[in-house]
């Protein structure tokens, strides 16, 4: 079966670092192209990043030289290294498979929630 | 950033009634469009992709037209485990941007 499971979040002050795990079973993430999608609170969703299968990532502007998107074949484990931490950043975290490469967000973990405060 | 709008922002239906959501690109996106389900403290659920392709597992009362700019997702015959949100996904470009969501309501 296939499954991912986000941990990591947490409440961190304002300028901070965390980093986000996804842990991934019933396939190989570095064969994947594995994204971060987060949840503000009471609102959307906004995509943030991907990792292609042979390495190249995007970001979203509002992320971009601040986040890093990155996996780890021994552990089968995506991770999402977030430095320099704004108010703005706070949202529950999901990390998504990519279907069809990376056109489609299936399957979803529980998400993980980020709190930033001052 | 190719913008996706949703309408209407929240509706209310009742159990047996069908249910029509649409969704605008802001440029020609081809059917490069996803819907998904999300309830409340759960994380979302592919509905349907490439503007009309069933997930598997989705029920057949589910379904997705459109193409361009402008793509509907219908419910026909709502069950009561259909009330929740719905957003809309483009997948043209980067970013891939979500619609705003359509919340569905029991009447």
């Amino acid at each position: 079966e296939v499954q991912l499971v986000e941990s990591g979040g947490g409440l961190i002050q304002t300028g901070g670092s965390l980093r986000l795990s996804c842990a991934a079973s019933g396939f190989t993430v570095s064969n994947k192209y594995m994204n971060w999608v987060r949840q503000a609170p009471g609102k959307g969703l906004e995509w943030v990043s991907i990792i292609f299968s042979g390495g190249s990532t995007y970001y979203a502007d509002s992320v971009k030289g601040r986040f890093t998107i990155s996996t780890e074949s021994s552990g089968n484990t995506l991770y999402l290294q977030m430095n320099s931490l704004r108010a703005e950043d706070t949202a529950v975290y999901y990390c998504a498979r990519g279907k069809w490469g990376s056109r489609w967000f299936d399957p979803w973990g529980q998400g993980t929630l980020v709190t930033v405060s001052s | 950033d190719i913008q996706m709008t949703q309408s209407p922002s929240s509706v209310s239906a009742s159990v047996g009634d069908s249910v029509t959501i649409t969704c605008r690109a802001s440029q020609n996106i081809s059917t490069w469009l996803a819907w998904y389900q999300q309830k409340p403290g759960k994380a979302p659920r592919l509905l349907i992709f490439a503007a009309s392709n069933l997930q598997s597992g989705v029920p057949s009362r589910f379904s997705g037209t459109g193409s361009g700019t402008d793509f509907t997702l219908t419910i026909s015959s709502l069950q009561p485990e259909d009330f929740a949100t719905y957003y809309c996904q483009q997948a043209n470009s980067f970013p891939h941007t979500f619609g705003q969501g359509t919340k569905l309501e029991i009447k």
